[in-house]
């Protein structure tokens, strides 16, 4: 079964940095795009960071280019998104999500908040 | 920047009614869009993807249609269960990837 469980979450300063992980489970972690997706308290969905399976290609959303980085750890099992330089307005829940490579997600974790 | 608009905001519908949620994109996607379902405290759960293609598990009651800029997801008769907010989201045309702004269906 597929599992995906962020961590990290919390409350930092405006300008500080975090780091978010999210450990896989139940499918051949190096064979998948992954993605981290956000959402802010009553609001929409926002697309934050995708990393290619090997890593090697990396794209973020314009809101958090420059100050965010993504990058996995495939003999770990585990996907990482750095938050640095953060704002008021990521205050979100960061959801983990497994993506087929086309840019469409098919499983998600649970989330973990962040609170600027 | 592709964007994408959802509507209505809200839909109050009753059991066993059929319910249809629309998704515009402000150009063509072909049919590079997703469904996603949302239940309060929960994660997003992928329904639909292709336009047309349920995931898997997902209900026979379920279904995606349209291409280009014009989608609709059909509940064809809403169970309790179906409570929550959908998200249409396109894939044809990123970075950036993008979502509608939700559909929230409820009970009446």
């Amino acid at each position: 079964e597929v599992h995906l469980v962020e961590s990290g979450g919390g409350l930092v300063q405006p300008g500080g940095s975090l780091r978010l992980s999210c450990s896989v489970s139940g499918f051949t972690f190096s064979d998948y795009w992954m993605t981290w997706v956000r959402q802010a308290p009553g609001k929409g969905l926002e697309w934050v960071a995708t990393m290619k399976r090997d890593g090697s290609v990396e794209y973020y959303g314009a809101s958090v280019k420059g100050r965010f980085t993504i990058s996995r750890d495939n003999a770990e099992n585990s996907l990482y998104l750095e938050l640095t330089s953060v704002k008021f307005e990521d205050t979100a829940v960061y959801f983990c999500a497994r993506d087929r490579g086309y840019g469409y997600v098919d499983f998600w974790g649970q989330g973990t908040l962040v609170t600027v | 920047e592709i964007v994408m608009t959802q509507s209505p905001d809200t839909l109050s519908v009753s059991l066993g009614e059929r319910v249809t949620l629309s998704c515009r994109a402000s150009q063509s996607v072909f049919s590079n869009l997703a469904w996603y379902q949302q239940k309060p405290g929960q994660a997003p759960r992928l329904l639909v993807y292709g336009a047309s293609t349920r995931a898997t598990g997902i209900p026979a009651r379920f279904s995606g249609t349209g291409s280009g800029t014009e989608f609709t997801l059909t509940i064809s008769s809403l169970q309790s269960e179906d409570s929550a907010l959908y998200y249409c989201q396109q894939y044809n045309n990123w970075p950036p990837l993008t979502f509608g702004g939700g559909t929230k269906v409820e009970i009446k």
